[in-house]
């Protein structure tokens, strides 16, 4: 079966370090993604990791270990205008599994 | 410059009407997808189209009957609504072994609400 599991709610201080998990178990898997949505509006694409180990974009990076069905998005320095749900999803070819996501909600 | 755009934004309607959204992307992709987000903000996959031809159907209701006119384009009928069909569809659009790594971009959503 497929399952992609995620934390439903985060919180944290503007500022702060926050980590993000994401397990998966997919028949399918080319790699994976973390998007990021705002309330009311479509997710924007964040990361997309293939191969083991962590790849940084900025404030943002993230993680993935094939072997354990494991990856984190690590978001530093966090701002108010980080609060939004963030999304793992598993590139199955044709197929994109989205999990529940993890709503962030950024303190002042 | 809209990549992928859905129409309509918002759409109010009644239990047993049919309705369509459209959507077109103007990046010249040769995938194209409907997913739908319910309440929970559980974002799930209906269909994709690659290169105008159905290749995933997930299980979605026959009332749901989505059409590619060509590779730029994929709409969705919906026949006989009910109240459970109210959530957000979004469109989006990828092209497959490309240099960006599959990433899919997504339209604005349409709000649909059946009442």
């Amino acid at each position: 079966g497929q399952n992609i599991d995620q934390p439903t709610e985060m919180t944290a201080t503007e500022g702060a370090i926050v980590q993000i998990n994401c397990t998966y178990q997919t028949s399918g898997f080319n790699g994976l993604f973390w998007y990021q949505q705002h309330a009311g509006e479509a997710p924007t694409f964040l990361s997309y990791n293939v191969l083991d180990g962590l790849e940084e974009k900025g404030r943002f990076s993230s993680f993935l270990s094939r072997s354990k069905g494991y990856s984190y998005l690590l978001l530093k320095e966090l701002q108010m205008k980080d609060s939004a749900s963030y999304l793992c999803a598993v590139d199955g070819t044709y197929k994109y599994i989205f999990g529940t996501g993890t709503r962030l909600k950024v303190l002042a | 410059d809209t990549a992928v755009s859905q129409t309509p934004k918002y759409l109010v309607t009644q239990m047993g009407n049919d309705k369509s959204i459209k959507c077109e992307q103007n990046l010249g992709h040769d995938t194209m997808y409907w997913y739908k987000q319910d309440s929970k903000k559980f974002l799930k996959i209906m269909f994709s189209y690659n290169n105008k031809e159905l290749i995933i159907n997930e299980t979605v209701p026959n009332r749901f009957s989505p059409k590619s006119p060509d590779k730029a384009h994929l709409n969705l009928h919906i026949n006989s609504l009910e109240l459970g069909d109210s959530a957000v569809y979004f469109c989006a659009s990828n092209s497959l072994g490309s240099l960006s790594g599959n990433t899919i971009y997504f339209g604005e959503g349409s709000w649909l609400t059946v009442v």
